[in-house]
């Protein structure tokens, strides 16, 4: 089975500056890549699929890009709002991994 | 507007049985793939079952032969039976529906499997 492995699994950032998260997966999974943030005591939400489609009503801050094996996740300036745990997760076919996450804290 | 409603959850012996319901509203679970995820006390989102429109199933290896996903069309309803329970079972389960390729846009609010003697 494909392993998605994500890094850094924390963060912490100031508000304003550029955070960047990378999921790497152990084999090619082409563009089937979806990332999903999770704040405290809340349910996933999905904020880009195809590794790079922004989900309607996600703010354009978020950015996703990479194809094959190697994907980012990029806050172009966060916010307070944007504290959260954010994963990884490919689909391109059973099963359907997460990457293990990644919390991301204001300094 | 779309609505998933998890129901069945609670607390279970090790050994025993639950089963897992999510009810859907203004989403077809017939004409989409959906999934079961769960996560532990303060871990992250594991991947658990997807049933695709056309009824094929998948499981992790972690409960493969253990959990059962299956939907009832005529309730738009999907569920997950789960024998055999264990400790490490303990988690809140999510549904979650895929409108696309299998990115999970829908969610539950998640029921609480607790599995404890």
């Amino acid at each position: 089975d494909i392993q998605m492995t994500q890094s850094p699994s924390s963060l912490s950032a100031s508000v304003g500056d550029r955070v960047t998260i990378t999921c790497r997966a152990s084999r090619g999974i082409s563009n089937y890549l979806a990332w999903y943030q999770q704040k405290p005591g809340k349910v996933p939400k999905l904020l880009i699929y195809a590794a790079s489609t922004l989900q309607s009503g996600v703010p354009a801050r978020f950015r996703g890009s990479g194809s094959g094996t190697d994907f980012t996740l990029t806050i172009s300036s966060l916010q307070p709002e944007d504290v959260a745990t954010y994963y990884c997760q490919k689909y391109d076919s059973a099963p359907l991994t997460f990457g293990g996450g990644t919390k991301v804290e204001i300094k | 507007e779309v609505q998933l409603v998890e129901s069945g959850g609670g607390l279970i012996q090790p050994g025993g049985s639950l089963r897992l319901s999510c009810a859907a509203s203004g989403f077809t679970v017939s004409s989409n793939s959906m999934n079961w995820v769960r996560q532990a006390p303060g871990k992250g989102l594991e991947w658990v079952s997807v049933i695709y429109s056309g009824g094929w199933t998948s499981s992790a290896d972690s409960v493969k032969g253990r959990f059962t996903i299956s939907r009832d069309n005529s309730k738009n309803t999907l569920y997950l039976q789960m024998n055999s329970l264990r400790a490490e079972d303990t988690a809140v389960y999510y549904c979650a529906g895929a409108v696309r390729g299998g990115d999970l846009l829908y969610w539950g609010q998640g029921s609480l499997v607790t599995v404890s003697s």
